[in-house]
């Protein structure tokens, strides 16, 4: 059974500092791959995704994430946080038009 | 299987009338779940059921919303009367071995 896994509920860090907030699926097949944001706020907004291709994948806002198939993961990241980036994020795995969603991590950027 | 099946997609009404939202889980799956994801809150859980019987509805905000699950292939959730602030998007998600996968949702507005 396809799951996501989200290895981090809360993760606090200071102004500037490097990101990189966990996610693995367990899918053996084909698979595609997302990561959401969601302001205090707002709704959920696409990040970045990934299909196919280059596993380097560029999204929104300077963040980026690498899909490692033997591994199972797809990362995400950011070289440099700023306070706006403090927001929930939830990664999500799409197989068989069935969006599985991880339970998300809360991202707190100190000033 | 097309997955969680919710419908209608958009639903548009006036503050006191009834809503009624629509979901088919996946066949085969125990548990069926209803989300909420309003800007200020975030996605919360209003009601889940396990083998069509309601578990915990604690999350559901006032009388005004109740939910049902006639069967383990339909469940329903309805708003009478409705408010401006039930708009929302809401998620149906069903289950089975704690792994959840969700329905496209239904954009709620209430004017």
């Amino acid at each position: 059974a396809q799951s996501v896994s989200q290895h981090n509920h809360h993760v606090i860090l200071s102004e500037a500092a490097s990101l990189e907030l966990g996610c693995n699926y367990s899918y053996g097949g084909t698979v595609n791959l997302f990561w959401y944001v969601q302001y205090p706020g707002q709704h959920l907004q696409l990040l970045l995704k990934y299909f196919s291709g280059d596993p380097l994948v560029k999204g929104i806002k300077g963040f980026e994430a690498e899909f490692i198939k033997s591994k199972f993961s797809f990362n995400l990241r950011k070289p440099s946080v700023q306070w706006s980036d403090t927001a929930e994020y939830f990664c999500a795995a799409d197989s068989n038009y069935q969006l599985i969603w991880g339970a998300g991590t809360k991202l707190i950027i100190k000033p | 299987d097309a997955g969680v099946i919710q419908s209608p997609r958009h639903e548009v009404t006036e503050m006191g009338q009834e809503v009624t939202l629509r979901c088919k889980p996946i066949s085969g799956h125990n548990s069926l779940f209803w989300y909420r994801q309003t800007m200020m809150r975030g996605l919360e859980l209003l009601i889940y059921f396990n083998n069509n019987v309601p578990i915990d509805d604690s999350g559901m905000p006032e009388d005004r919303f109740s939910a049902k699950m006639p069967n383990a292939s339909f469940s329903t959730l309805k708003i009478q009367p409705s408010e401006p602030r039930d708009s929302a998007v809401y998620f149906c998600a069903s289950g089975i071995n704690e792994k959840l996968f969700f329905g496209s949702g239904t954009q709620l507005s209430v004017l």
